[in-house]
């Protein structure tokens, strides 16, 4: 079965400063992978999902960026934080042989 | 028109109850459909995927997809207080982007 490792469950953040999440995915291959925002109250919004290493498309301008550095890690970062970064960030895995997504259990990042 | 409506609620109903929650779509081209559900603080976990139209049934839960009137809904039976999270409803179409789609989830709440 496939699992999704996000880390850390919790982080607080100054503004101005660096991010780096990481997502790594194990019981599959060549997956498709995403990370997702969730702010409270509200739907998921897709920021990058990544059909393979090195490939990365971003759906929404913003202070973020992702890499794919190998085939089951995907990495969210950011050069400086802004309190409107705060949210729950979420990576998952789909397509590909899985038409369903599966998600990591998230962080939470607030900026302060 | 957002491509998915869900009610956000919050739905309340004693424990015991059938609980009826529902999507809407725009886009006929949806051929997957997927329903989440993710408790506070957790990330989504997959409850049930379609792919027809028709009924599927697994345990308590049913999933029950019709596309010509491009309407999904997902019947809990016999519901518990552990059954309190928030669903979301997923869809994707078949173009292969593996772009998913999601509501912005219905709050449940189950009444012991």
């Amino acid at each position: 079965s496939q699992t999704i490792h996000q880390w850390p469950a919790t982080l607080v953040q100054p503004v101005g400063s660096p991010l780096s999440l990481e997502c790594t995915v194990e019981g599959t291959s060549n997956p498709n992978l995403y990370w997702y925002r969730q702010a409270a109250g509200r739907g998921l919004q897709l920021l990058f999902y990544s059909v393979g290493i090195g490939q990365i498309s971003s759906e929404v301008p913003q202070n973020l960026s992702a890499s794919r550095p190998q085939d089951r890690q995907f990495i969210l970062s950011s050069k400086k934080l802004l309190l409107s970064d705060s949210g729950f960030y979420l990576c998952a895995n789909g397509g590909r042989g899985n038409t369903e997504a599966f998600f990591g259990q998230g962080t939470r990042l607030t900026v302060v | 028109q957002k491509e998915v409506e869900q009610d956000p609620g919050p739905l309340s109903v004693p424990e015991g109850a059938i609980v009826s929650l529902n999507c809407t779509y725009s886009n006929s081209a949806f051929q997957y459909f997927m329903w989440y559900r993710q408790y506070s603080r957790k990330g989504p976990e997959l409850l049930m995927y379609t792919y027809s139209s028709g009924n599927k049934e697994d345990g308590r839960f049913t999933a029950q997809v019709d596309k010509s009137s491009k309407y999904i809904s997902l019947f809990i039976r016999d519901s518990q207080p552990s059954d309190s999270a928030t669903y979301l409803c997923a869809m994707m179409p078949p173009s292969g982007t593996y772009k998913y789609i999601f509501g912005t989830g219905t709050r449940l709440k189950v009444l012991a």
